[in-house]
């Protein structure tokens, strides 16, 4: 059974203070590893997908790397507006399902 | 990605009353999802919604419960049947991307349920 893993649970950084966010996983046959940012009340929205073991991408201040059991989201010079809760999520094998972690919940404060 | 949409985004109902959700995508889609997120926990798939046939349920989810309908390629609805507290949630439907083989899935804005 596929298993992912969040940590921390939470995290508080001040505007412009660096940081990473971790996503451990366990999955048969890993079909892709995907990272979501929800915003209190709204549905998930996509960031990235990582398919192989040393692959990066990035969009604006994010940065998402993947190695064969875990996966960081690095923030960089954090915003206010990057607090959200942010989701990690496998597909393995054969089927489309994602397996979801429990999040992070990011607060940058000014 | 496509735009996607639910109703209602919220309700409050009694218990032992069934809810039905919908949502409706504006682009014909091949994979459509349904996923609970209960308060402090991850996000749980229900079911596949396919269409023209019956919906593949995970484990822990029946039909019965959560009785789905894909009429066509751009719409889905789930039934949360004679509910209780317990079924208190958001509901989510999610819609896969453009390529099947990329397998990303993207989310609409979810119902809010609660169940008194």
């Amino acid at each position: 059974e596929d298993q992912v893993t969040q940590s921390p649970e939470a995290l508080r950084l001040q505007e412009g203070e660096s940081s990473s966010l971790n996503c451990s996983y366990t999955v048969s046959g890993l079909r892709g590893l995907f990272w979501y940012r929800q915003d209190p009340g709204k549905g998930p929205e996509f960031l990235f997908t990582l398919y192989s073991a040393g692959e990066e991408k990035e969009k604006e201040r994010l940065k998402a790397t993947l190695t064969k059991k875990e996966s960081f989201l690095h923030i960089t010079a954090p915003k206010p507006e990057d607090s959200a809760t942010y989701l990690c999520a496998v597909s393995g094998g054969s089927n489309y399902k994602l397996t979801f972690g429990k999040g992070t919940l990011l607060t940058v404060n000014p | 990605s496509a735009v996607i949409s639910q109703k209602p985004s919220r309700d409050i109902c009694q218990r032992g009353t069934s809810l039905t959700i919908q949502c409706q995508v504006d682009s014909q889609v091949t994979m459509m999802f349904w996923y609970r997120q209960q308060p402090g926990q991850s996000l749980t798939l229900i079911a596949t919604a396919n269409q023209g046939s019956e919906a593949t349920y995970e484990s822990g989810f029946v039909i019965d419960k959560f009785p789905i309908s894909r009429p066509n390629l751009t719409f889905s609805t789930l039934t949360v049947s004679n509910m209780s507290p317990e079924d208190s949630s958001i509901y989510l439907c999610s819609v896969g991307g453009a390529s099947v083989a990329s397998n990303e899935q993207f989310f609409g804005p979810g119902t809010r349920l609660t169940v008194l």
